[in-house]
């Protein structure tokens, strides 16, 4: 069935370091991967993207991965800063019914200490 | 502006009330959604309406009743709150049904008590 699983779930690191969320889906035919950024009170702000046609897309400090064989796909947050703070989520699109569905994983609680 | 307003932002109420949640895009897009997020920030899709015609109905209880009366509009009307239907709910829309870019609102975050 559909399914996105997300690692870690909480992730604590010190300014400056490098951050990496970790994903896994189930359906063989996704082929579009966003990341979703939710700061506290916020709705889910899309932070990148990444389509199965490309290994690797980047933009400034964050960069996404994706090994389509293996069904896994990362986020890389690197020279991180206090405003990454934030819950981060994957997400796979997967047909459905002639249109489409956004499986999330749970989410990742990133806190980006000075 | 804001692309995807949702109101109330807060929703508190008795159980076995009836609300309502509106929401309105402002992105020109023709394909809407509405989301559950419960207390363990889990993300998931309720509903998904494309040119005011549903597509996407995710097992969710007859007491839900979205309503799109614009492709510009989608509102969801509660029957019956139960105590479990507390959670943040969020609107978003995207340009066609393949997600790309969709913008979420910010949020309702409905308390029954």
């Amino acid at each position: 069935g559909e399914n996105v699983e997300q690692h870690p779930s909480t992730l604590s690191v010190q300014e400056g370091d490098s951050a990496v969320i970790k994903c896994t889906y189930s359906d063989s035919a996704s082929n579009y991967f966003p990341w979703y950024k939710q700061e506290l009170g916020k709705g889910p702000q899309l932070i990148i993207d990444i389509r199965s046609n490309v290994g690797e897309k980047k933009d400034q400090r964050i960069a996404v991965t994706l090994n389509k064989t293996a069904k896994h796909f990362s986020l890389h947050i690197t020279e991180t800063q206090p405003e990454d703070s934030a819950v981060y989520f994957c997400a796979a699109r997967v047909p459905w019914g002639g249109y489409n569905k956004l499986i999330f994983g749970a989410g990742t609680r990133l806190a980006v200490h000075p | 502006d804001t692309a995807v307003s949702q109101t109330p932002k807060y929703l508190v109420t008795q159980m076995g009330n009836d609300k309502s949640i509106k929401c309105e895009q402002n992105l020109g897009h023709d394909t809407m959604y509405w989301y559950k997020q419960d207390s363990k920030k889990f993300l998931k899709i309720m509903f998904s309406y494309n040119n005011k015609e549903l597509i996407i109905n995710e097992t969710v209880p007859n007491r839900f009743s979205p309503k799109s009366p614009d492709k510009a509009h989608l509102n969801l009307h509660i029957n019956s709150l139960e105590l479990g239907d507390s959670a943040v709910y969020f609107c978003a829309s995207s340009l066609g049904g393949g997600y790309t870019e969709a913008f979420f609102g910010q949020g309702t975050r409905l308390t029954v008590v």
